[in-house]
Protein backbone atom coordinates (compact mmCIF):
# COMPACT_ATOMS: atom_id res chain seq x y z
CA UNK A 1 0.00 0.00 0.00
CA UNK A 2 0.92 3.67 0.05
CA UNK A 3 3.01 5.13 2.46
CA UNK A 4 5.27 8.05 3.59
CA UNK A 5 8.12 8.26 5.77
CA UNK A 6 9.08 11.19 7.36
CA UNK A 7 12.55 12.11 9.19
CA UNK A 8 12.61 11.58 13.32
CA UNK A 9 12.03 14.99 14.94
CA UNK A 10 12.54 17.30 16.57
CA UNK A 11 14.74 18.59 14.38
CA UNK A 12 16.21 22.15 16.50
CA UNK A 13 18.00 25.01 14.63
CA UNK A 14 18.80 28.37 15.08
CA UNK A 15 17.50 31.60 13.19
CA UNK A 16 18.88 31.73 10.03
CA UNK A 17 19.92 28.25 9.85
CA UNK A 18 19.35 26.18 7.28
CA UNK A 19 16.47 23.49 6.91
CA UNK A 20 15.89 19.52 5.33
CA UNK A 21 12.95 17.54 6.04
CA UNK A 22 13.41 14.63 4.68
CA UNK A 23 10.54 12.78 3.05
CA UNK A 24 10.27 9.99 1.22
CA UNK A 25 7.67 7.73 -0.15
CA UNK A 26 5.86 4.32 -1.53
CA UNK A 27 2.91 4.65 -3.79
CA UNK A 28 1.26 2.99 -7.07
CA UNK A 29 0.28 5.09 -9.75
CA UNK A 30 1.08 8.53 -9.66
CA UNK A 31 0.84 10.40 -6.41
CA UNK A 32 0.54 13.98 -6.11
CA UNK A 33 2.87 14.95 -2.83
CA UNK A 34 1.66 17.43 -0.06
CA UNK A 35 3.30 19.80 2.86
CA UNK A 36 1.13 20.25 5.67
CA UNK A 37 2.24 22.69 8.96
CA UNK A 38 0.68 22.66 12.08
CA UNK A 39 1.20 25.39 14.36
CA UNK A 40 0.60 24.62 17.92
CA UNK A 41 -2.73 24.32 18.72
CA UNK A 42 -4.10 24.52 15.29
CA UNK A 43 -5.17 22.55 12.46
CA UNK A 44 -2.92 21.22 9.38
CA UNK A 45 -1.97 24.26 6.77
CA UNK A 46 -1.24 23.25 3.25
CA UNK A 47 2.32 24.76 2.88
CA UNK A 48 2.73 23.59 -1.02
CA UNK A 49 2.65 21.08 -3.70
CA UNK A 50 3.53 18.97 -6.58
CA UNK A 51 1.43 16.97 -8.78
CA UNK A 52 3.73 15.41 -11.36
CA UNK A 53 7.44 14.52 -11.42
CA UNK A 54 10.19 17.59 -11.75
CA UNK A 55 7.41 19.97 -10.52
CA UNK A 56 8.58 22.21 -7.30
CA UNK A 57 6.26 23.31 -5.13
CA UNK A 58 7.30 26.60 -3.27
CA UNK A 59 5.49 29.13 -0.56
CA UNK A 60 7.10 31.23 1.99
CA UNK A 61 10.34 30.51 1.56
CA UNK A 62 10.03 26.81 1.29
CA UNK A 63 10.39 24.84 -1.27
CA UNK A 64 10.44 20.53 -2.10
CA UNK A 65 10.83 19.22 -5.74
CA UNK A 66 8.81 15.80 -6.86
CA UNK A 67 11.87 13.16 -7.55
CA UNK A 68 10.59 10.32 -8.98
CA UNK A 69 13.51 8.62 -9.70
CA UNK A 70 14.22 8.62 -5.50
CA UNK A 71 10.74 8.54 -4.50
CA UNK A 72 11.46 11.81 -2.20
CA UNK A 73 9.66 15.12 -1.84
CA UNK A 74 12.24 16.42 1.11
CA UNK A 75 11.06 19.75 2.34
CA UNK A 76 13.87 23.11 2.34
CA UNK A 77 14.60 26.79 3.24
CA UNK A 78 17.25 28.71 3.37
CA UNK A 79 16.51 31.09 6.62
CA UNK A 80 14.32 29.58 9.08
CA UNK A 81 12.88 32.32 11.62
CA UNK A 82 11.41 31.21 14.84
CA UNK A 83 8.05 31.52 13.45
CA UNK A 84 8.32 28.13 11.33
CA UNK A 85 8.55 26.55 14.49
CA UNK A 86 5.63 23.75 13.86
CA UNK A 87 4.95 20.35 13.04
CA UNK A 88 5.30 19.29 9.30
CA UNK A 89 3.79 16.67 7.62
CA UNK A 90 4.41 14.80 4.53
CA UNK A 91 1.69 13.50 2.79
CA UNK A 92 0.56 12.15 -0.78
CA UNK A 93 -2.50 11.21 -2.84
CA UNK A 94 -2.98 8.73 -5.27
CA UNK A 95 -5.24 9.98 -8.40
CA UNK A 96 -5.56 5.66 -9.37
CA UNK A 97 -8.40 5.93 -6.25
CA UNK A 98 -10.96 8.79 -7.95
CA UNK A 99 -10.98 10.34 -5.01
CA UNK A 100 -8.43 12.06 -2.78
CA UNK A 101 -7.37 10.31 0.03
CA UNK A 102 -4.16 11.58 1.62
CA UNK A 103 -1.82 9.02 3.65
CA UNK A 104 0.51 11.19 5.85
CA UNK A 105 3.52 10.58 7.36
CA UNK A 106 4.14 10.92 11.58
CA UNK A 107 5.19 14.46 11.36
CA UNK A 108 8.43 16.22 11.89
CA UNK A 109 8.54 19.00 14.61
CA UNK A 110 10.99 22.50 14.19
CA UNK A 111 12.41 23.78 16.39
CA UNK A 112 13.49 27.07 15.81
CA UNK A 113 15.51 29.65 18.59
CA UNK A 114 16.35 33.05 18.13
CA UNK B 1 -14.41 31.89 -0.21
CA UNK B 2 -14.62 28.89 1.57
CA UNK B 3 -14.45 28.20 5.21
CA UNK B 4 -14.72 25.39 7.59
CA UNK B 5 -15.51 25.13 11.32
CA UNK B 6 -15.46 22.84 13.81
CA UNK B 7 -16.72 22.81 17.41
CA UNK B 8 -16.52 22.71 20.41
CA UNK B 9 -12.99 23.36 20.48
CA UNK B 10 -11.74 21.43 23.51
CA UNK B 11 -13.69 18.96 25.07
CA UNK B 12 -13.41 16.84 28.51
CA UNK B 13 -15.27 13.69 28.66
CA UNK B 14 -15.66 10.72 31.32
CA UNK B 15 -15.26 7.28 30.13
CA UNK B 16 -18.35 6.05 28.37
CA UNK B 17 -19.78 9.28 27.90
CA UNK B 18 -21.22 10.31 24.39
CA UNK B 19 -19.94 12.12 22.00
CA UNK B 20 -20.32 14.84 19.15
CA UNK B 21 -18.48 16.88 17.13
CA UNK B 22 -19.55 19.14 14.46
CA UNK B 23 -17.76 20.54 11.13
CA UNK B 24 -19.64 22.49 8.37
CA UNK B 25 -18.32 23.98 5.31
CA UNK B 26 -19.05 26.99 4.08
CA UNK B 27 -19.03 28.34 0.49
CA UNK B 28 -18.79 25.41 -1.34
CA UNK B 29 -21.33 22.87 -2.26
CA UNK B 30 -20.93 18.80 -2.63
CA UNK B 31 -17.28 18.85 -0.73
CA UNK B 32 -15.49 15.72 0.10
CA UNK B 33 -15.25 15.70 3.71
CA UNK B 34 -12.81 13.54 6.13
CA UNK B 35 -12.52 12.69 9.74
CA UNK B 36 -8.67 12.19 11.29
CA UNK B 37 -7.37 11.32 14.47
CA UNK B 38 -4.12 12.68 15.74
CA UNK B 39 -3.18 10.33 18.72
CA UNK B 40 -0.33 12.28 21.13
CA UNK B 41 2.87 12.05 19.25
CA UNK B 42 1.70 10.27 16.51
CA UNK B 43 0.67 11.22 12.58
CA UNK B 44 -2.91 11.87 11.40
CA UNK B 45 -5.13 8.59 11.02
CA UNK B 46 -8.00 9.10 8.79
CA UNK B 47 -11.42 7.23 10.45
CA UNK B 48 -14.09 8.16 8.13
CA UNK B 49 -15.03 10.15 4.02
CA UNK B 50 -17.77 11.21 2.89
CA UNK B 51 -18.70 11.95 -0.69
CA UNK B 52 -22.00 12.73 0.00
CA UNK B 53 -24.70 12.93 2.23
CA UNK B 54 -25.31 9.81 3.76
CA UNK B 55 -22.33 8.20 2.41
CA UNK B 56 -19.92 7.58 4.58
CA UNK B 57 -16.54 5.55 4.52
CA UNK B 58 -15.30 3.79 7.62
CA UNK B 59 -11.11 3.46 7.43
CA UNK B 60 -10.44 1.65 10.30
CA UNK B 61 -12.89 -0.42 12.83
CA UNK B 62 -13.58 1.78 15.86
CA UNK B 63 -15.59 2.71 19.10
CA UNK B 64 -16.86 5.54 16.45
CA UNK B 65 -19.66 6.27 13.85
CA UNK B 66 -19.96 9.39 11.86
CA UNK B 67 -23.11 11.15 9.75
CA UNK B 68 -23.63 13.62 6.86
CA UNK B 69 -27.29 14.61 7.09
CA UNK B 70 -26.83 17.79 5.62
CA UNK B 71 -24.50 18.39 2.36
CA UNK B 72 -22.03 20.32 4.57
CA UNK B 73 -22.48 19.26 7.73
CA UNK B 74 -20.18 16.46 8.90
CA UNK B 75 -20.67 14.78 12.34
CA UNK B 76 -18.48 12.13 14.60
CA UNK B 77 -19.90 10.35 17.11
CA UNK B 78 -19.42 8.28 20.00
CA UNK B 79 -22.36 6.41 22.09
CA UNK B 80 -19.72 5.28 24.89
CA UNK B 81 -16.01 7.14 25.08
CA UNK B 82 -12.85 4.97 25.56
CA UNK B 83 -9.63 6.16 27.42
CA UNK B 84 -7.96 5.43 23.74
CA UNK B 85 -10.42 8.26 21.93
CA UNK B 86 -8.12 10.80 23.48
CA UNK B 87 -6.40 12.88 20.79
CA UNK B 88 -6.61 15.58 18.27
CA UNK B 89 -9.92 15.39 16.02
CA UNK B 90 -9.54 16.53 12.67
CA UNK B 91 -12.47 17.28 10.20
CA UNK B 92 -11.47 18.50 6.73
CA UNK B 93 -12.83 19.44 3.63
CA UNK B 94 -11.61 18.75 -0.56
CA UNK B 95 -13.06 19.31 -4.20
CA UNK B 96 -12.41 16.67 -6.80
CA UNK B 97 -8.50 16.05 -6.76
CA UNK B 98 -7.55 20.09 -5.27
CA UNK B 99 -6.02 19.64 -1.59
CA UNK B 100 -7.99 19.42 1.70
CA UNK B 101 -8.04 22.10 3.74
CA UNK B 102 -8.47 21.57 7.76
CA UNK B 103 -10.49 23.09 10.39
CA UNK B 104 -8.72 23.67 13.58
CA UNK B 105 -9.57 21.24 15.34
CA UNK B 106 -11.12 19.21 18.60
CA UNK B 107 -8.71 18.27 21.04
CA UNK B 108 -10.44 15.62 22.91
CA UNK B 109 -9.53 14.29 26.75
CA UNK B 110 -11.03 11.34 28.04
CA UNK B 111 -11.15 11.07 31.97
Amino acid sequence: GNSVTQMEGPVTLSEEAFLTINCTYTATGYPSLFWYVQYPGEGLQLLLKATKADDKGSNKGFEATYRKETTSFHLEKGSVQVSDSAVYFCALSDRNTGFQKLVFGTGTRLLVSP
Amino acid sequence: SQTIHQWPATLVQPVGSPLSLECTVEGTSNPNLYWYRQAAGRGLQLLFYSVGIGQISSEVPQNLSASRPQDRQFILSSKKLLLSDSGFYLCAWSRENQPQHFGDGTRLSIL
